[in-house]
Parts: structure tokens; sequence; C-alpha cells
């Protein structure tokens, strides 16, 4: 257990929808990470929140956002969904200043 | 362009031996980890590395950091069902801002 979680873990939803996936970090961590991964993909990096602020961007599509609460927890909103972005999408924590990610066990969506 | 590359991308190997999987760039890098990712789990971190050259031992597997901090390698010793997964390099370049990941090697050690 990493100590990161993830809700919900399996959301499967139709196209043109809009979804939110919630991250909790470990305690203490102020960086949250989201990451997407399609079948048998590398990890994408779409965006780094640190302690409230957007700190790095990836390849995030404009039809998803990201926030950072003052608790730290995460969400990241999806809309207007396709099938392509059926995918795994995990949330990673890390302690300031360190380079080693903790990751929650991932959301599993599927856009039908 | 992947800022890292690893190879082999796949290795199917039998329980018992030994393996080296690599990861390269042409950035230096400040630091380095390796992560152990299964099927439909989150990637686990292994190790990190820092310093150019360094060496660190985990059990049966060995991770090495190049002089240059360009490239790592991690071996596996006497390989075990259990290993199987897809291993990750993952870092931040040196003058660089975002986290990135190698695409992988899937292992797989068959009994």
């Amino acid at each position: 257990d990493s100590g990161v979680t993830q809700t919900p873990k399996h959301l499967i939803t139709a196209t043109g929808q809009r979804v939110t996936l919630r991250c909790s970090p470990r305690s203490g961590d102020l960086s949250v990470y989201w990451y997407q991964q399609s079948l048998d993909q590398g990890l994408q990096f779409l965006i780094q929140y640190y302690n409230g602020e957007e700190r790095a961007k990836g390849n995030i599509l404009e039809r998803f956002s990201a926030q950072q609460f003052p608790d730290l927890h995460s969400e990241l909103n999806l809309s207007s969904l396709e099938l392509g972005d059926s995918a795994l999408y995990f949330c990673a924590s890390s302690q300031a200043g360190v380079n080693e990610q903790f990751f929650g066990p991932g959301t599993r969506l599927t856009v039908l | 362009t992947q800022l890292l590359e690893q190879s082999p991308q796949f290795l199917s190997i039998q329980e018992g031996e030994n393996l080296t999987v690599y990861c390269n760039s042409s950035s230096v890098f400040s630091s380095l980890q390796w992560y152990r990712q299964e099927p439909g789990e989150g990637p686990v971190l292994l190790v990190t590395v820092v310093t150019g050259g360094e060496v660190k031992k985990l059990k049966r597997l060995t991770f090495q950091f190049g002089d240059a901090r360009k490239d790592s390698s991690l071996h596996i010793t006497a390989a075990q069902p259990g290993d199987t997964g897809l291993y990750l390099c993952a870092g931040v370049q040196t003058h660089g801002q975002n986290f990135v990941f190698g695409p992988g090697t899937r292992l797989s050690v068959l009994p």
C-alpha cells in the first residue's frame, strides 16, 4: 500500500460525458501528479500540482483539467469524453524537492 | 522522440536465468528511478540512483547509474516468476522540469 488513494476504482461512461477522478496523496506529500496509461502503453504525464499550484504540464488535452485543493487532495476532470480516453488514470504523490513518486492503484475509465 | 529509451521492449526468459535491461538518454538526469508495474496496478518504486557511477543492490536486483548520468541498467540474477512485470525508468533532466518515464521493458519469467 503506497498510501495514495484513488476513487473510483472503475468508471464506465458514455461518449460526450464528463467525469471526475479523485486522488488523496500520502500524508505530508505536497506534490500530486496525474498520468494516463492506455492499453499496453507507457505512462503519459498529464499534469503536476504542488501545494495547490500548477507546477508542470505534460500532454494534457484541453478537455481535461485538474486542481489541487487546500487539503492537498486533487481532482482530474475529463469532459466531452471520447472512446480514445478509455485508459488507466494514475495519481502519484511525492515530497517537496524529491523526485520519487508513489502511485495510487489507478482508476480504470471505460468510455462506451 | 522519447527522452528516455528502454531496451529491450519485451523479454521472456526461464526461471533461474539472469537478465539486464537498459535505460538510455541523450540528456543528463539529476536522478533516475526504477519502477515495477504489474498489470492493472500502479508502478511501485524500486530504487533511486543519484550519483554518476552509483551501484545499488536490492536482493537479486542490481541497479547502476552511468558515469555521465545519461543511462542506467537493471540486472536481475536468478529471475523468478514473481519478477514478471513492466519495468519503467523515470527521472527529471538536470535542465528540465517535467518528470518523464521511459516506455518500459515488459519482462516475463516462465516457471
